[in-house]
């Protein structure tokens, strides 16, 4: 398996303007999440998804940011309109955590990230 | 609440021991993760461990958990410059969240 896509690499863009980050995750993983990393605030936790269902969303900053997980091999993190301070590393990670019975491992696998900068 | 605390930066030399720490605050902390990531790319799962456990080994890696203090360590034998690059250190909660609680990274900087 290639692992956990992401798309652009790199994302340039003037404030005011639209962005859309794009992840492909693992096949056959059933839980997706969405990360921002800064060096202020490290790592966080923007929303995951679990069966393309949103289950979490409690660390999206504010309404500018929106995801969609349409089918289980496609998820985009939208942020209309964009500022300075939406520049950050942006990963996508999947995993698939197994019986839960068995309180299984959750080993996420992370994409190598989008960096944005906005101006 | 949920908590993982790291200290920020960590310099050796190359061949020697490294040993990296972490504390938590979840008790019900199931398993704890150590992630690596190198310049310019996403984490890597380097280990992990089930909190039943009180030490993993595998290579160069030993990971140690004291469940009574909530405090987990990574020791890397024989770091080499290649071992540069920050180290999270993870949970995952009983409950089904799946959410993962990331510290805010140890950067490991190898001298030759």
């Amino acid at each position: 398996d290639a692992g956990v896509i992401q798309s652009p690499r790199h994302e340039v863009t003037e404030m005011g303007q639209e962005v859309t980050l794009r992840c492909k995750p693992i096949s056959g993983h059933d839980y997706l999440f969405w990360y921002r990393q800064t060096m202020m605030r490290g790592l966080e936790l923007l929303i995951y998804f679990n069966n393309n269902v949103p289950i979490d969303d409690s660390g999206m900053p504010e309404d500018r940011f929106s995801a969609k997980m349409p089918n289980a091999s496609f998820s985009t993190l939208k942020i209309q309109p964009s500022e300075p301070r939406d520049s950050a590393v942006y990963f996508c990670a999947s995993s698939s955590p197994g019986d839960r019975r068995l309180l299984a491992k959750n080993i996420q696998y992370f994409g190598a990230g989008t960096r944005l900068s906005v101006l | 609440g949920e908590d993982v605390e790291q200290s920020l930066f960590l310099s050796v030399r190359e061949g020697d021991s490294s040993v990296i720490n972490c504390t938590y605050t979840d008790s019900s902390s199931t398993y704890l993760y150590w992630y690596k990531q190198e310049p310019g790319a996403g984490l890597q799962l380097l280990t992990y461990i089930f909190s039943n456990m009180d030490m993993k080994q595998d290579q160069r890696l030993t990971v140690l958990l004291n469940k009574k203090d909530k405090h987990l360590s990574l020791r890397i034998a024989d770091t080499q410059t290649g071992d540069s690059a920050i180290y999270f250190c993870a949970s995952v909660r009983r409950d089904s969240s799946y959410k993962l609680i990331f510290g805010s990274g140890t950067r490991l900087l190898v001298r030759p």
